[in-house]
This record gives structure tokens, C-alpha cells and sequence, in this order.
């Protein structure tokens, strides 16, 4: 089945402690695509990639790491988490990026930073 | 800067009404413009796309037309089903090829 998958699905953490969400798909995508989603703000891009190797920052990437060793894989890093990065967290992917090109979410990941 | 706006929510209506979403844009040249809808605990999924002025975007009774004069994209439905109750977030295409976002509509469907 193709699909997005994101790990954990809630995860709950404190202030300073490093910590990595996982985002793999399995269509072969070029595309990879890190949001946050804060209510009354929709969905605000933290990072991206275009491939591999390839990276580039979003709109909201402070406080944030990624990387795109493997065509499948593109963790999202918090270095030193802070509370005002509790929030639900979406990656998504598409087989290339264009005008038209549609995006596939993975059921996201909760995170409260205590 | 590129900028898209959508109704506040929730928007709360009773089984087989008519429904209508409002979603204006602000952008440089003709982006494409998408509807995304959230079902409670899933990730977003693609619900309708329009990639000029004048096209209309449809997929499961839901319709929405790209209107360049009035920079909108308003999603409508005939006869909503509880089953519709879901967050539908308005998105545009930028010209490097990444999304801006609207807030999100949550829209409650009554039984």
C-alpha cells in the first residue's frame, strides 16, 4: 500500500532534550515536505527537499534539522526542543515538485514540549 | 507576499443542506489552487484542484471554481452527509512550487 509513514504518533518530551521524528515513504517520491499545523494558522512549512542531498528551508525552520540521506527517509530533528514547539507535525511527499503535482500526508505526529 | 484566506470555523450545518466555504488568495501570476480535506486523526488528502482561471475542480459532490477576477476559490457541496464533517484547508501553489496554507474550516455536519 502506498503510503506515508510518520513515527511516533504522540510523543511527549521536555525542554532541551533531543529528539527525531521519522518520515519514510514507499512510492519513490523526489519530493519530501515537513509542516506544522498550530491552530488558527494552517499549515506552515518547516523544511523541504527536492531530492536527495537536497534540502531547503520553509517558511518556519528555526529550531529545526532535517536530512535526505535516502530517497525514502527524511527525519525532522529538534536539537533542543522548546514549549513552543508542541504542536501536530505532518510530513508529506509527492514525485516531483510542479505546478499540479499532488501532495500525500502521513497521519502526523502529535508532540507536547513540557 | 502570497497569502490565502478562509472562512472561520466551525461551520455547522444539518444533513443535506448546501454548503459553501469561502477562500480568497492574494498571489503573484496564476497559481494553482487546491482544497485539501482533514478527517479527525488522518493527514490531509487531496479533495479537488483547479490549475487555471475559469476551470472548475470537482471530486465527490464537491466543487470549487477558480475565479481569477475575484482572486477566489470557493468550495461548494449540494447536499452534505455527516460523513463530510472534516477540517478543508485552501491552498495555493507559489511560484518556487510550495504551498501556502489557509487557517483550516472545521465543518460539523448535523445528522
Amino acid at each position: 500500500e502506498a503510503q506515508v509513514t510518520q513515527n511516533p504518533r504522540y510523543l511527549i518530551t521536555v525542554t532541551g532534550k533531543k529528539l527525531t521524528v521519522t518520515c519514510s515513504q514507499n512510492m519513490n517520491h523526489e519530493y519530501m515536505s515537513w509542516y506544522r499545523q498550530d491552530p488558527g494558522l494552517g499549515l506552515r512549512q518547516i523544511y523541504y527537499s527536492m531530492n536527495v542531498e537536497v534540502t531547503d528551508k520553509g517558511d518556519v525552520p528555526e529550531g529545526y534539522k532535517v536530512s535526505r540521506k535516502e530517497k525514502r527517509n527524511f527525519p525532522l530533528i529538534l536539537e533542543s526542543p522548546s514549549p513552543n514547539q508542541t504542536s501536530l507535525y505532518f510530513c508529506a511527499s509527492s514525485f516531483a515538485q510542479g505546478p499540479n503535482e499532488k501532495l500525500f500526508f502521513g497521519s502526523g505526529t502529535q508532540l507536547s514540549v513540557l | 507576499g502570497d497569502s490565502v484566506t478562509q472562512m472561520e470555523g466551525p461551520v455547522t450545518l444539518s444533513e443535506e443542506a448546501f454548503l459553501t466555504i469561502n477562500c480568497t488568495y492574494t498571489a503573484t501570476g496564476y497559481p494553482s489552487l487546491f482544497w485539501y480535506v482533514q478527517y479527525p486523526g488522518e493527514g490531509l488528502q487531496l479533495l479537488l484542484k483547479a490549475t487555471k482561471a475559469d476551470d472548475k475542480g470537482s471530486n465527490k459532490g464537491f466543487e470549487a471554481t477558480y475565479r481569477k477576477e475575484t482572486t477566489s476559490f470557493h468550495l461548494e457541496k449540494g447536499s452534505v452527509q455527516v460523513s463530510d464533517s472534516a477540517v478543508y484547508f485552501c491552498a495555493l501553489k507559489r511560484s518556487n512550487y510550495q504551498l501556502i496554507w489557509g487557517a483550516g474550516t472545521k465543518l460539523i455536519i448535523k445528522p
